[in-house]
C-alpha cells in the first residue's frame, strides 16, 4: 500500500448501533498514524494519535486500535449518536509535520 | 488557550488574480502547514513551515507559495489563479519538530475563483 485508504467511502447508521471502519496505510517505516474527526462548518479535530503496534486508545464512546505489522488501524464507534455525524479522517505522517490523509469515511447517523 | 485563526473566512476572486491567505497557529507551536481540499478530493499537503523555513512541499505547481514570520503567523500565496484553485485551505499548527504531533486545525479559508 503506497497511500493512506480508507473504508467504507460511507456509512449510514441508525442511532445506538456500533459502527467500525478501516484505514490501511504503508506498513514500511511506520511512525504513527493520526484519527481526525471533521464535523460540517468546522475545523478537523484530532481523535487519536497511534505510535505503538497494538496500541488501543479510547475517547468516550471511540475507540481505535492499531496494527503497524500489516498496516491497518480499525476505528470503533460504539451506540452511535447524531452528534458523532461527522467525517472520519486517517493519516500517515511524513517528513516533518507534513500528513498524508486518506479520503476519509463520512458517517451519517440517523435518529 | 486561542486556536487557529485563519483569515479571511471566504474569498472570491477572479481567474488571473493573485491572492493571499493568512494563518495564525497556536501560541508556541512553530510549525504551520497548509491544506488543500476540492471537492471529491481529500485533504491535499501544500507546504509545511518551521521557524520561518520551508522544510516540506507537496506536489503543486510555484503558483503556490507560502513564507512565515518570526511569530510564527503563516501567510500562503496563490498567483495567476486558475478555477481549479477553487477550494478550501485549511491551515494546521503543530509544536512538534522532528516527531508528529497533532494537528490542530483552522476553520479554513473558502476561495471561489470565477
Amino acid at each position: 500500500i503506497l497511500n493512506v485508504e480508507q473504508s467504507p467511502q460511507s456509512l449510514h447508521v441508525q442511532e445506538g448501533d456500533s459502527t467500525n471502519f478501516t484505514c490501511s496505510f504503508p506498513s514500511s517505516n511506520f511512525y504513527a498514524l493520526h484519527w481526525y474527526r471533521w464535523e460540517t462548518a468546522k475545523s478537523p479535530e484530532a481523535l487519536f494519535v497511534m505510535t505503538l503496534n497494538g496500541d488501543e486508545k479510547k475517547k468516550g464512546r471511540i475507540s481505535a486500535t492499531l496494527n503497524t505489522k500489516e498496516g491497518y488501524s480499525y476505528l470503533y464507534i460504539k451506540g452511535s449518536q447524531p452528534e458523532d455525524s461527522a467525517t472520519y479522517l486517517c493519516a500517515h505522517p511524513g517528513y516533518g509535520n507534513k500528513l498524508v490523509f486518506g479520503a476519509g469515511t463520512i458517517l451519517r447517523v440517523k435518529s | 488557550k486561542a486556536g487557529v485563526t485563519q483569515t479571511p473566512r471566504y474569498l472570491i476572486k477572479t481567474r488571473g488574480q493573485q491572492v493571499t491567505l493568512s494563518c495564525s497557529p497556536i501560541s508556541g507551536h512553530r510549525s504551520v502547514s497548509w491544506y488543500q481540499q476540492t471537492p471529491g478530493q481529500g485533504l491535499q499537503f501544500l507546504f509545511e513551515y518551521f521557524s520561518e523555513t520551508q522544510r516540506n512541499k507537496g506536489n503543486f505547481p510555484g503558483r503556490f507559495s507560502g513564507r512565515q514570520f518570526s511569530n510564527s503567523r503563516s501567510e500562503m500565496n496563490v498567483s495567476t489563479l486558475e478555477l481549479g484553485d477553487s477550494a478550501l485551505y485549511l491551515c494546521a499548527s503543530s509544536w512538534g519538530r522532528d516527531r508528529p504531533t497533532e494537528a490542530f486545525f483552522g476553520q479554513g479559508t473558502r476561495l471561489t475563483v470565477v
